[in-house]
């Protein structure tokens, strides 16, 4: 069966540090993946997908970035964190079938 | 771009009792999926049901049930015999299956499960 992970699970971080998430899917081969954020109490924003390695597409500009260095990887990246920055990600996974499946989230505090 | 509407941003239930969560959507496409998906404090988002458009039997998973109106755009969730571990955010979400990649989601309405 197919599993997704991310990690952190929660981090505090200082305004204008460097970020780093990476999500991991096993059980699949070929996934589509996405990053997601939530603010408190809100719905879902998409940020980044990408349908194969080194192929990402962007929803929404702004600081962050995101890379997929192999199949199953999938890295949020900021050189520096802003206040804004703060929020829930959220790491998914889908296939041509059409259900997105969603990792346990990141809780990213930015101080 | 296709979008889709959670009109309640709050509901209540008796436990034992039965809701129905509201969702209308917005696309000129007729291929495309339909989804509930559950949030609990937790925030891991977790699949509830899941609709296929060209499908006329609406979907159902033990508890949950959906009622798929195509020429309405109306897609809600009934819960029936509610149980406290359903309290929970619930998000409405939308899939094109012509352009793909893109889920579009609704702000979410917040089920609390009153004992």
């Amino acid at each position: 069966s197919q599993t997704i992970h991310q990690w952190p699970a929660t981090l505090v971080q200082p305004v204008g540090s460097p970020l780093s998430l990476e999500c991991t899917v096993e059980g699949t081969s070929n996934p589509n993946l996405y990053w997601y954020r939530q603010a408190a109490g809100r719905g879902l924003q998409l940020l980044f997908y990408s349908v194969g390695i080194g192929q990402i597409s962007s929803e929404v500009p702004q600081n962050l970035s995101a890379s997929r260095p192999q199949d199953r990887q999938f890295i949020l990246s900021s050189k520096k964190l802003l206040l804004s920055d703060s929020g829930f990600y959220l790491c998914a996974w889908d296939l041509v079938s059409g259900t997105q499946y969603f990792g346990p989230g990141t809780r990213l505090l930015v101080l | 771009a296709q979008t889709v509407t959670q009109s309640q941003p709050e509901m209540s239930v008796q436990e034992a009792e039965t809701v129905t969560l509201s969702c209308t959507y917005d696309t000129s496409e007729s291929d495309y999926y339909l989804f509930w998906y559950k949030q609990p404090p937790s925030r891991q988002m977790i699949l509830v049901i899941r609709q296929e458009a060209y499908k006329q039997q609406n979907a159902t998973e033990n508890r949950f049930s959906v009622n798929f109106q195509k020429a309405a755009k109306s897609f809600s969730l009934k819960i029936s015999d509610s149980q406290l571990g359903d309290a929970a955010m619930y998000f409405c979400a939308y899939r094109s299956i012509l352009t793909g990649n893109q889920f579009y989601f609704g702000t979410g309405t917040s089920l609390t499960v009153i004992p």
